[in-house]
């Protein structure tokens, strides 16, 4: 496979369960971030990781704790989420930290919290 | 600061119709790059061009152009002809390393339905 690939494409879950996104890409970049798009609203950069590092927390709840056990993987895992909580989960990558290149996205994850 | 402004939430067109969309950023920097990608109702944001700073010759791909102006700080996307295929959700962005070290900074984005 090329690209970003995330999984799964959709999920629904209670407020009280534990769920993970996952996402993967074999492009070779170092960098990886998860982006929340709410419906009619732009783009909001949860975290940044930069060779398996954290880079970047922009004030994100803990009821999101993002992973990244190598520069291929990154995984988001939920718990206790909120109703607001529900949205399109983006993952890229990148060459590097900088956007110099642009980023790659992968297809989202459309998470429903009921 | 960087910023990247899209004004145009949304626009509606009939197919066939010219339609442009507009990107206005800011930057200290004098070394930057700036993009556009399409997100089509299925999610993903998919490439369609980066610029560097320093060339400001104008670019045609198939129906899609881009006028970029460092005047007017400006990186507009015209495309020709629309067609139906053409909605999607289209985002600027900018990559310049003051201040935020070259992360990419999106605009809002502007939501394009073409009709048939």
């Amino acid at each position: 496979e090329t690209g970003v690939t995330q999984t799964p494409r959709h999920l629904v879950m209670g407020m009280t369960n534990k769920k993970s996104l996952k996402c993967e890409q074999h492009l070779g970049h170092n960098a990886m971030y998860w982006y929340k798009q709410s419906a009619k609203k732009p783009l909001e950069l949860m975290f940044v990781y930069n060779f398996k590092e954290q880079t970047e927390n922009n004030s994100v709840p803990s009821r999101f704790s993002p992973e990244c056990p190598n520069s291929s993987h990154l995984f988001l895992h939920l718990h206790t989420l909120q109703p607001e909580d529900s949205a399109l989960y983006l993952c890229a990558s990148s060459q590097e930290r900088t956007g110099y290149y642009g980023y790659t996205f992968g297809s989202g994850t459309r998470l429903t919290v009921v | 600061a960087q910023k990247v402004t899209q004004a145009q939430t949304e626009i509606s067109v009939v197919e066939k119709e010219d339609v442009t969309l507009d990107c206005v950023y800011e930057t200290r920097d004098t070394t930057y790059y700036l993009f556009w990608y399409k997100q089509p109702p299925s999610g993903e944001l998919v490439f369609l061009i980066r610029r560097n700073s320093f060339d400001e010759q104008n670019e045609i791909s198939g129906r899609y152009s881009w006028n970029f102006q460092k005047s007017t700080s400006s990186f507009n996307f015209t495309i020709t002809a629309s067609q139906v295929v053409d909605s999607a959700v289209y985002f600027c962005a900018l990559s310049a390393y003051y201040n935020q070290g070259g992360k990419l900074i999106f605009g809002q984005g502007t939501e394009l339905s073409v009709k048939p």
